[in-house]
């Protein structure tokens, strides 16, 4: 089945520093890549995604890359704010039969220090 | 619009006790639905997926069951309730061709 590694598992930076979050995933078959953003308590919900016909995707001061030949995949976020602090997961789909599974990194937690 | 429900919010079970956890899906048909596992601080791990009704795949052995009576209904039981059970259980449900969504989550506590 599929694996995906993500790392770092904690990540600090200073208010208004960039942030990068890398992953890996292992089965060449995966085409959807999104990320999930978890506050404390709360449910995981997506904040960006990635499709694999995309090398990189945008939206305001969050972007996504992906490079299908090293199978790896990246979350930046730019000019960090402290409600950026939470728990973030990025994930592989992939069909199998008929459903599509979502695999999830083991998440990172970012603390954004004012 | 797609929502999801999940119920009940939080939970405190003593050990050996049955669990029934419902999950409701709207605004879709024939989704693919799911239960994860979180422990605290640690990632989601995938018990059951369903890719329709009665269709059941288990992930990892466990002392848990799911079941999908209905399309859009997702539920996972124990007949006997572990310590070790005690996690963050997240309901989800997957569209074609779209993301994920979460349920609000149960926290179950086995005391």
């Amino acid at each position: 089945g599929e694996n995906v590694e993500q790392h770092p598992s904690t990540l600090s930076v200073q208010e208004g520093d960039s942030a990068v979050i890398k992953c890996t995933y292992s089965d060449s078959a995966s085409n959807y890549f999104p990320w999930y953003k978890q506050e404390l308590g709360k449910r995981p919900q997506l904040i960006i995604d990635i499709r694999s016909n995309v090398g990189e995707k945008k939206d305001q001061r969050i972007a996504v890359t992906l490079n299908k030949t090293a199978k790896h995949f990246s979350l930046h976020i730019t000019e960090t704010q402290p409600e950026d602090s939470a728990v973030y997961f990025c994930a592989a789909s992939i069909r199998t039969g008929s459903a599509r599974q979502l695999t999830f990194g083991s998440g990172t937690q970012l603390t954004v220090l004012p | 619009s797609q929502t999801i429900h999940q119920w009940p919010a939080t939970l405190v079970q003593p050990v050996g006790s049955p669990l029934s956890l419902e999950c409701t899906v709207e605004g879709t048909s024939n989704p693919n639905l799911y239960w994860y596992r979180q422990a605290a601080g640690r990632g989601l791990q995938l018990l059951f997926y369903s890719v329709g009704i009665g269709q059941i795949s288990s992930e990892v052995p466990q002392n848990l069951s799911a079941s999908r009576p209905q399309d859009r209904q997702f539920i996972l039981s124990s007949k006997k309730l572990l310590l070790s059970d005690s996690g963050f259980y997240l309901c989800a449900f997957k569209g074609r061709d779209t993301e994920a969504f979460f349920g609000q989550g149960t926290r179950l506590t086995v005391v």
